[in-house]
């Protein structure tokens, strides 16, 4: 079985540019996450996704940041425009459900880095 | 409020030394309680998990036991590889509000021949 999938693995770009991340969740998972990971930390969470709809994205800055996941499948979180503060690595995981008993998978990760 | 607490490494270890790191957590509800083990370039995987009191999760020779009376998930093993030098992740899930994760700041183990 296909883990999930993240691309690209690291981006290296100027300040005030944008930036996409891409996310492929396992087959079957309806529920996909987007985490943010300082240095040194654990992941904290950006958005979260059942099926097509972002049902908690109290943690997303929405002033830069915006995701979708058009067809319920694919994500797509964007920034725009990049700050230095912004340089970190992006997570991208899928579950079966949201009862809380459920595994979460993580992708390998979006390494950001802003100039 | 949910949240982990960690040890704070980082931990170094000789070969087959035992090992704990420990974790307490604060949750409103009754969590779900995991370790992810994130090796270096990867992605988190999980380790092992516990979904009640009194649960012991385990898996390749680590353990951790879910005591609500002490609110903690000390994650051991009896004797560290060098391949087990990783940094390791001890996270709550709320049962309550959905499937939200809270992560620990992550303890970093390296083990030395």
């Amino acid at each position: 079985e296909a883990g999930v999938v993240q691309s690209p693995r690291y981006k290296i770009i100027e300040k005030k540019q944008p930036v996409a991340f891409w996310c492929n969740p396992i087959s079957g998972h309806n529920t996909l996450y987007w985490y943010l990971q300082n240095l040194g930390q654990g992941p904290e969470l950006l958005i979260r996704y059942e099926n097509e709809e972002a049902v908690d994205d109290s943690q997303l800055p929405k002033d830069r940041f915006s995701a979708e996941r058009l067809k319920g499948v694919d994500s797509t979180l964007k920034i725009q425009p990049a700050e230095l503060g912004d340089s970190a690595v992006y997570l991208c995981a899928s579950s079966t459900g949201t009862s809380g008993y459920n595994e979460q998978f993580f992708g390998p990760g979006t390494r950001l880095t802003v100039l | 409020g949910n949240s982990v607490t960690q040890m704070e490494g980082p931990v170094t270890l000789s070969e087959e030394a035992f090992l704990t790191i420990n974790c307490t957590y604060t949750a409103t509800g009754y969590p779900s309680l995991f370790w992810y083990v994130q090796y270096p370039g990867e992605g988190l995987q999980l380790l092992l998990k516990a979904t009640k009191a009194d649960d012991k999760g385990s898996n390749k020779g680590f353990e951790a036991t879910y005591r609500k009376e002490t609110t903690s998930f000390h994650l051991e093993k009896g004797s560290v590889q060098v391949s087990d030098s990783a940094v390791y992740f001890c996270a709550l899930s709320d049962t309550i509000t959905g499937n939200q994760f809270y992560f620990g700041t992550g303890t970093s183990l390296t083990v030395i021949p």
